[in-house]
């Protein structure tokens, strides 16, 4: 079965420290995978996508990840955090090899705290 | 891109009572989808809003209490029926385009609480 796991329910980190939001996978196929950002009363805004090719995926606002196919990993990475990063972060799989449901598996959201 | 625009962004109701939730993106999409998250929670599918058919709904939801409609590519409603305090919630819709691999977009949800 398909799952996305977020270990940590928050992450602390000093601002203009590097961050690290950790999510790892369990698909049957190749994962299309995929992270949000969670702002106070809003929706979620995408952030990046890994579906194919070099590993290390550049997305909005600085942030990037890696996929990383042996550890099943695809961690969220800032090099230099921002007190507006605070947010709930949610990673996000789809298994292509499921095609035609177009259903994402949503993790359980990591809180990321920045402090000033 | 798709901008997606909800409505109501919050609403307190009555239990017993019913509440209907409007989604219109900007443009035309194929598929639209409605979620349900407890505040910091995880998002849980409630169904696929299908155009011109009945939604397709996920295991534990059913039509009689989320009826959905969709009657055209850029609108979907969700309806919240004979409401309880469980079903206090946020309530997202997402569309998507077929065909390419492109992320969600997302509404910027309702808030629900049941009294």
């Amino acid at each position: 079965a398909q799952s996305v796991a977020q270990p940590e329910d928050q992450v602390n980190v000093a601002e203009g420290n590097p961050l690290t939001v950790k999510c790892t996978y369990s698909v049957s196929g190749n994962p299309y995978l995929f992270w949000y950002v969670q702002y106070p009363n809003r929706g979620l805004q995408f952030l990046l996508k890994y579906i194919t090719g070099d590993n290390l995926v550049k997305g909005s606002y600085g942030f990037e990840a890696e996929f990383n196919k042996s550890q099943t990993s695809f961690h969220l990475k800032k090099p230099s955090a921002l007190v507006s990063d605070s947010a709930l972060y949610f990673c996000a799989v789809r298994d292509p090899s499921t095609s035609g449901t177009y259903k994402y598996i949503f993790g359980t959201g990591t809180r990321l705290k920045v402090l000033a | 891109s798709a901008v997606i625009s909800q409505k109501p962004s919050r609403d307190i109701c009555q239990r017993g009572t019913s509440l209907t939730i409007q989604c219109q993106v900007d443009s035309q999409v194929t598929m639209m989808f409605w979620y349900r998250q407890q505040p910091g929670q995880s998002l849980t599918l409630i169904a696929t809003a299908n155009q011109g058919s009945e939604a397709t709904y996920e295991s534990g939801f059913v039509i009689d209490k989320f009826p959905i409609s969709r009657p055209n590519l850029t609108f979907s409603t969700l309806t919240v029926s004979n409401m309880s305090p469980e079903d206090s919630s946020i309530y997202l819709c997402s569309c998507e385009y077929r065909g390419r691999i492109t992320e969600a977009f997302f509404g910027q949800g309702t808030r629900l609480t049941v009294v």
